[in-house]
């Protein structure tokens, strides 16, 4: 069956470090998609991509890095991590023609 | 600005009676919208959409209704059963495949 899978489920990390989430789905949608969840907030998108080679910008991007080498895979990079960063974090990816979207299981970080 | 709100924060209701939640929107272009379900621990799952086009929609217990000029939408399940207690977003889309998204509304189904 097909799925979208996020790795790691759990980090802790120190503020100041690099960390990449890993995102990967085999449904080969076009479209995939970075939100942050936080209490009050509901999901705040970070960053998405339409294809290959395509990123762009979500609402609460900054100090927040994606790219898109392939279909499968849409992997978030904080440059260097924050307090604020702390959260769980859901990728999700849609078909071109189809409007809802398949999410993750999550992935919560900590930054200490 | 937020473009969608979901004004309660949570609501709690008995087994078997129906469950409202409401959800409204500020950005007339959005011309597609959807309620996902999400568990904790889990992702959130898509449970139920409607077209803007329409004003209505139903999917067993589940119904969306849809007031453009109100610019408001809601969901309703009847009956509710316990298994629905979860946290439900509203989102909203237009165009391309991005949504925009609520802050969500726990549903607490009592035995």
């Amino acid at each position: 069956d097909a799925e979208i899978t996020q790795s790691p489920r759990h980090k802790i990390t120190e503020t100041g470090r690099q960390v990449t989430l890993a995102c990967h789905q085999t449904w080969n949608h076009n479209n995939m998609f970075w939100y942050r969840q936080d209490l009050g907030h509901g999901l705040r998108l970070i960053h998405y991509s339409y294809g290959v080679q395509d990123t762009n910008k979500g609402e609460v991007s900054d100090g927040y890095s994606v790219s898109r080498s392939n279909t499968e895979d849409l992997p978030l990079t904080l440059e260097s991590a924050a307090s604020s960063q702390t959260s769980v974090y859901f990728c999700a990816s849609s078909g071109r023609r189809r409007n809802e979207q398949f999410f993750g299981p999550g992935t919560r970080l900590t930054v200490l | 600005d937020q473009q969608v709100k979901q004004n309660s924060p949570s609501l709690s209701v008995q087994e078997g009676r129906i469950s409202i939640l409401n959800c409204d929107y500020t950005n007339s272009m959005f011309d597609y919208f959807l309620w996902y379900k999400k568990y904790p621990a889990e992702g959130p799952t898509f449970l139920i959409s409607i077209s803007s086009i329409k004003d209505k929609n139903e999917d067993g217990r589940f119904t969306v209704f849809l007031n453009k000029s109100a610019k408001h939408l809601s969901l309703h399940i009847v009956p509710s059963q316990p298994g629905d207690s979860a946290v439900y977003f509203c989102a909203a889309k237009f165009n391309a495949g991005k949504s925009t998204f609520g802050d969500g509304t726990t549903l607490t189904v009592k035995p």
